[in-house]
């Protein structure tokens, strides 16, 4: 079965750049999407077909995939950007994989 | 503005069944596939099924084949899970999601509800 993988944690001081890795067999030759969920809530799309933006979300978010490796950067991270980002893509025989997440620390 | 409603979570037993319901509102329903993905108490997502815009067409995760069923009712703008045979390691939160226009990516979240299977 297909499998995506993610750092369980990520650090960041404020203001700097944030990178979240997921990892995939050709990956690059899938489109990959990410999404953002904060304690408590229901998750939320951040980045879709690898590198756009949904309406809202804020420009330094952005997402780019190739060979086996799809990445979320932030640029300037804030302190509400502290959360639990997910990897998702869609693989024909496992159908719709998540990466197991990861955590990122704005410290 | 889109909403997503979900109901029906709860307390059963091993082996029980439970029917989650989910309101949408906001869009044209029958327009979209809609997606259950579950988190499990401290865990990561897992996507359990999807289901065709006129659901004729219907994807499960293998860890709830043959005891879940995905469903929809298009003039009731409603989408349902048939839980059966409840294990309990299918106990977490139930969201469901409504999947974009390009069948990429879950667009619009529900708020999720929990299902708790324990004796």
């Amino acid at each position: 079965s297909y499998e995506l993988t993610q750092p369980p944690s990520v650090s960041v001081s404020p203001g700097q750049t944030a990178s979240i890795t997921c990892s995939g067999d050709k990956l690059g030759g899938k489109y990959a999407c990410w999404y953002q969920q904060k304690p408590g809530q229901s998750p939320v799309l951040v980045i879709y077909q690898d590198n756009k933006r949904p309406s809202g979300i804020p420009e330094r978010f952005s997402g780019s995939n190739s060979g086996n490796t799809a990445t979320l950067t932030i640029s300037g991270t804030q302190a509400m950007d502290e959360a639990d980002y997910y990897c998702q893509a869609w693989d024909s025989s496992t159908f719709v994989v998540f990466g197991g997440g990861t955590k990122l620390t704005v410290l | 503005e889109v909403q997503l409603v979900e109901s029906g979570g709860g307390l059963v037993q091993p082996g029980g069944s439970l029917r989650l319901s989910c309101a949408a509102s906001g869009f044209t329903f029958s327009r979209y596939w809609m997606t259950w993905v579950r988190q499990a108490p401290g865990k990561g997502l897992e996507w359990v099924a999807n289901i065709k815009q006129d659901g004729s067409e219907k994807h499960y995760v293998d860890s709830v084949k043959g005891r879940f069923t995905i469903s929809r009712d298009n003039a009731e703008n409603s989408l349902y899970v048939q839980m059966n045979s409840l294990r309990a390691e299918d106990t977490a939160v139930y969201y469901c999601a409504r999947i974009d226009s390009s069948g990429l990516a879950f667009d619009y979240w529900g708020q999720g509800t929990l299902v708790t299977v324990s004796s």
